[in-house]
């Protein structure tokens, strides 16, 4: 597709369940990003990907959160034991490049996560 | 720490008058610095970046800001602003080198523009 497409658009789960939001890139994109999104802030870093690889995961708030991108294009954000303060948007960017690039992320619409 | 401030969380403007969104962030360098739009229903969009050299960049939309580092500022504006620039923008702020991408974002100013 011409830009970064994530399904699901609307989740609505109950507390403890497990999550699954996907994100795929622009096409060439080799940087993959997760920001999240509360109410009435900015986004905030949680993952990068450069290629397959995790190049910084500091921003990940505790290991029920977890990414992948096994093959350097989709990603998957994987959330266990969901609690009601995981509501928000979930919102994925990529760019062409990292580090030396041009800086420039394209997002998608982005996840809204509901937690009951 | 790496941080950005949007002190007005909600404007209002006259459809036709001109528009200063303001941005302040602290780095420990010369940082990036960006402006993201938001329209409801649609990802952010970029609409300027300050990487070096001119302090005054022009963007889309008709939009430009000023890097002013004595301010640690980086002040969005527009002479005229039009019904469809009603949105939420965001100022933001990353690392040069090898994490360029992890962006701090301000909390956002809302953008109302009257007919």
């Amino acid at each position: 597709g011409a830009g970064v497409s994530q399904t699901p658009s609307n989740k609505v789960t109950e507390k403890g369940k497990y999550v699954e939001l996907r994100c795929d890139p622009i096409s060439g994109h080799t940087a993959l990003y997760w920001y999240r999104q509360s109410l009435g802030q900015g986004p905030e870093f949680l993952i990068y990907f450069q290629g397959t690889g995790a190049a910084d995961d500091s921003g990940l708030p505790n290991d029920r959160f977890f990414a992948v991108r096994p093959e350097g294009s989709v990603s998957t954000l994987k959330i266990q034991r969901t609690e009601r303060g995981d509501s928000a948007v979930y919102l994925c960017a990529s760019s062409l490049m990292a580090g030396g690039g041009t800086g420039e992320l394209f997002f998608g619409e982005g996840s809204r996560l509901t937690v009951l | 720490a790496q941080s950005v401030t949007q002190p007005d969380i909600h404007i209002t403007v006259s459809e036709g008058a001109s528009l200063e969104l303001r941005c302040n962030y602290s780095y420990g360098a010369t940082p990036y610095l960006f402006w993201y739009v938001q329209s409801p229903g649609q990802g952010l969009q970029l609409l300027l970046k300050y990487f070096s050299g001119d302090t005054l960049v022009q963007g889309i939309k008709g939009f430009e800001a000023e890097f002013k580092r004595s301010q640690s500022s980086f002040n969005l504006r527009k002479p005229s602003v039009h019904w469809s620039d009603a949105a939420e923008y965001f100022c933001a702020v990353g690392a040069r080198g090898s994490t360029l991408g992890r962006l701090y974002f301000g909390r956002g100013t809302q953008l109302t523009v009257w007919p």
